[in-house]
């Protein structure tokens, strides 16, 4: 049992590239998450999705993009980065509309935006 | 908007010393809240979930405690171990179909 995977687990780019970061969960959990985790600042919420097809603004989501095309995968894209986007990022995955049962995040993925 | 607090940053305690982690939320009406350990450079992992209708739950050396009036909770840790050393993450979650809200974490270093 995977949980929830993401890749890439590193990656360096230029300022500029363009770049698209993968999250997939076995669950069959019908939301999914991004965040991205700077020291100092905790985790904050990128983009969200309640189902197939639909996202949603967290609270930093200028210069990235989602999308949710198949239930199991969201994917979070970066069209041109900025060294504002080095940090570590973090999908994660959970229930619709249960109490009883949390998130499951990945394992994360570093990027360095240079 | 919901804010959630984590005091202290960061604590240092001896080996076997019991300890308490807190975390505060400004939003009482909750849905539920989330404890999570995440060790250097690895992701986070869940360490127990209370529900709004909870007042605390345990698995092992933890308990945790809800005090939804006083938008409380707390993570107490017995016969605390060096591989207790991480940092702990509060989260909490307004609805079900709203997102986990984060505190910034209790960094915890525990010293054989």
């Amino acid at each position: 049992n995977a949980g929830v995977t993401q890749t890439p687990k590193f990656r360096v780019l230029k300022t500029g590239q363009s770049m698209t970061l993968l999250c997939a969960q076995d669950m069959n959990h019908e939301y999914m998450y991004w965040y991205r985790q700077d020291p100092g600042m905790g985790l904050r919420l990128i983009h969200y999705s309640v189902g197939e097809g639909t996202t949603a603004k967290g609270e930093v989501p200028d210069g990235y993009n989602v999308s949710r095309l198949k239930k199991q995968n969201f994917l979070l894209g970066l069209e041109s980065a900025a060294p504002s986007q080095t940090s570590v990022y973090f999908c994660a995955s959970s229930y619709a509309g249960s109490s009883i049962y949390g998130y499951t995040f990945g394992s994360g993925t570093r990027l360095t935006v240079v | 908007k919901q804010e959630v607090t984590q005091i202290p940053a960061a604590l240092s305690v001896p080996e076997g010393e019991n300890l308490v982690l807190n975390c505060s939320f400004t939003d009482s009406a909750i849905y539920n809240l989330q404890w999570f350990r995440q060790d250097p450079g690895k992701g986070l992992t869940s360490l127990l979930l209370i529900q709004s209708s909870q007042r605390e739950q345990t698995s092992g050396r933890l308990n945790a405690s809800l005090d939804k009036s006083s938008g409380r909770s707390t993570l107490y840790i017995a016969a605390s171990q060096p591989g207790d050393s991480a940092t702990y993450l509060c989260a909490v979650r307004l609805s079900g179909n709203t997102p986990l809200v984060f505190g910034k974490g209790t960094r915890l270093s525990v010293i054989a």
